[in-house]
């Protein structure tokens, strides 16, 4: 089994709906992020929890909430979905110090279409 | 700030011909370096960092890559692509002064050519 693992893998929805992709991590991390990939724009952050009482906002947080649940838990909602939400999503986990927050461990991915 | 720029987000090679994806970074303290590669219909996977040390790093799959100061630069090589290396690369920054969030770059789609 993955040691990340993103629920679901693909998803159609449209536009208004809420959504929520699931992410959980048997690699005992206490760091944990959620990423989104567009082509030609890399991945940029949208959510990091440092430990499951820490919840920050990462560069494009708008539209997007996350709940940390329990140290292996960590989701993503968008409470009413648009269009440009169409992306891939990627849950990452990483141990603490700096140079350990570097090496992160990637989930599979979630495509999510909004139409 | 950190940022990190990726010349080329295309680049082709033959098999067998060198690969050299370039990674040139900004940074108002040293940096921590890393590069991911992502295959297809996979997540990201780390494939070497340079932290501290001997700036000549490897990595995994015959990777590596060499931290340049005075050019602000971590390009990523190797010397005989395989088609398995066909992929998509991303060079990555964090700032060893505390800043601990990573940013990436846009990422080097890899083609190789039989």
């Amino acid at each position: 089994d993955a040691d990340v693992t993103q629920t679901p893998r693909n998803r159609i929805t449209k536009t208004g709906k809420r959504i929520m992709l699931e992410c959980s991590q048997t690699k005992g991390h206490d760091r944990m992020y959620w990423y989104r990939q567009d082509p030609g724009l890399g991945l940029r952050l949208i959510y990091y929890s440092f430990d499951v009482k820490d919840i920050n906002k990462g560069e494009i947080s708008d539209g997007y909430s996350v709940s940390r649940q329990a140290q292996a838990k960590f989701s993503l909602s968008l409470e009413s979905a648009i269009p440009n939400q169409t992306a891939l999503y990627f849950c990452a986990t990483s141990e603490r110090g700096t140079v350990n927050t570097g090496e992160l461990f990637f989930g599979e991915g979630s495509r999510l279409t909004v139409l | 700030a950190q940022s990190v720029t990726q010349l080329g987000s295309h680049v082709s090679v033959s098999e067998g011909a060198l690969v050299l994806l370039r990674c040139n970074y900004s940074s108002s303290v040293p940096p921590y370096l890393f590069w991911y590669v992502q295959y297809p219909n996979q997540g990201l996977q780390l494939l070497l960092k340079y932290t501290t040390g001997a700036t000549l790093v490897k990595g995994i799959n015959g990777f590596e890559a060499e931290f340049k100061k005075s050019e602000t630069s971590f390009h990523l090589t190797k010397p005989s692509a395989h088609m398995s290396d066909a992929a998509e690369y991303f060079c990555a920054v964090i700032h060893s002064g505390g800043y601990q969030k990573v940013t990436f770059g846009t990422g080097t789609k890899l083609q190789v050519i039989p």
